[in-house]
């Protein structure tokens, strides 16, 4: 089957670096997305990965290895308005995004 | 990156009402979209995949009599709530699929609040 695996919430302090993690496993293979949703909106594209390695975007960086089934989503210097859930989600064979359940990080001052 | 919007933002509507929500690409054509819906707290659930000119492909559980899908041109996709109910109340979204060479990404329209009362 297809999953998408993250952790349901995590906490880190402003100014610090965070690294959110994500395991899946799809049918085929067409990318892995991060996306970022605050409360009652909706998603916004961060990042896509479909090479192995770290691409870079600012104070956010996402890492895949696709022998591992893994990717990360790295927040650096982090602001009060990063607190949001952040979403995985694996492309499968047929263009179809799996999405995990989310991450809620939470930002403390 | 791309613009998708979304119509109505926020409807209220008695229940027995149809409710039409529009999807549009503004600086891109797709030719697949997306219809997502998300209640409060809870992860996004797709409903179906939009192809322009063709038959809508509904996710299993998701009735395709009640929730109408047309994707008439490259930027346009509309979903029909018919018959609203309150347990229909909820954050639809739709995205739309950019490709762009030998990388995609779906960009998200705002999203509508639907509530049925």
């Amino acid at each position: 089957g297809q999953n998408i695996d993250q952790p349901t919430e995590m906490t880190a302090t402003e100014g610090a670096i965070v690294q959110i993690n994500c395991t899946y496993q799809t049918s085929g293979f067409n990318g892995l997305f991060w996306y970022q949703q605050h409360a009652g909106e909706a998603p916004t594209f961060l990042s896509y990965n479909v090479l192995d390695g770290l691409e870079e975007k600012g104070r956010f960086s996402s890492f895949l290895s696709r022998s591992k089934g893994y990717s990360y989503l790295l927040l650096k210097e982090l602001q009060m308005k990063d607190s949001a859930s952040y979403l995985c989600a694996g492309m499968d064979s047929n263009y179809q995004l799996i999405w995990g359940a989310g991450t809620k990080l939470i930002i403390k001052p | 990156g791309a613009v998708v919007s979304q119509h109505p933002s926020r409807v209220i509507c008695k229940s027995g009402t149809s409710v039409k929500i529009e999807c549009r690409s503004l600086d891109f054509q797709a030719t697949t979209m997306f219809w997502y819906r998300q209640f409060p707290k809870q992860s996004l659930m797709l409903m179906a995949t939009s192809n322009e000119g063709s038959k809508a492909t509904y996710e299993q559980g998701v009735e395709k009599d009640k929730f109408l899908i047309n994707h008439a041109s490259l930027t346009l996709s509309t979903l029909t709530v018919t018959s609203a109910h309150p347990e229909d109340s909820s954050f639809y979204i739709c995205s739309a699929r950019d490709v762009m060479g030998a990388r995609e990404t779906q960009y998200f329209g705002p999203g509508t609040r639907l509530l049925v009362l």
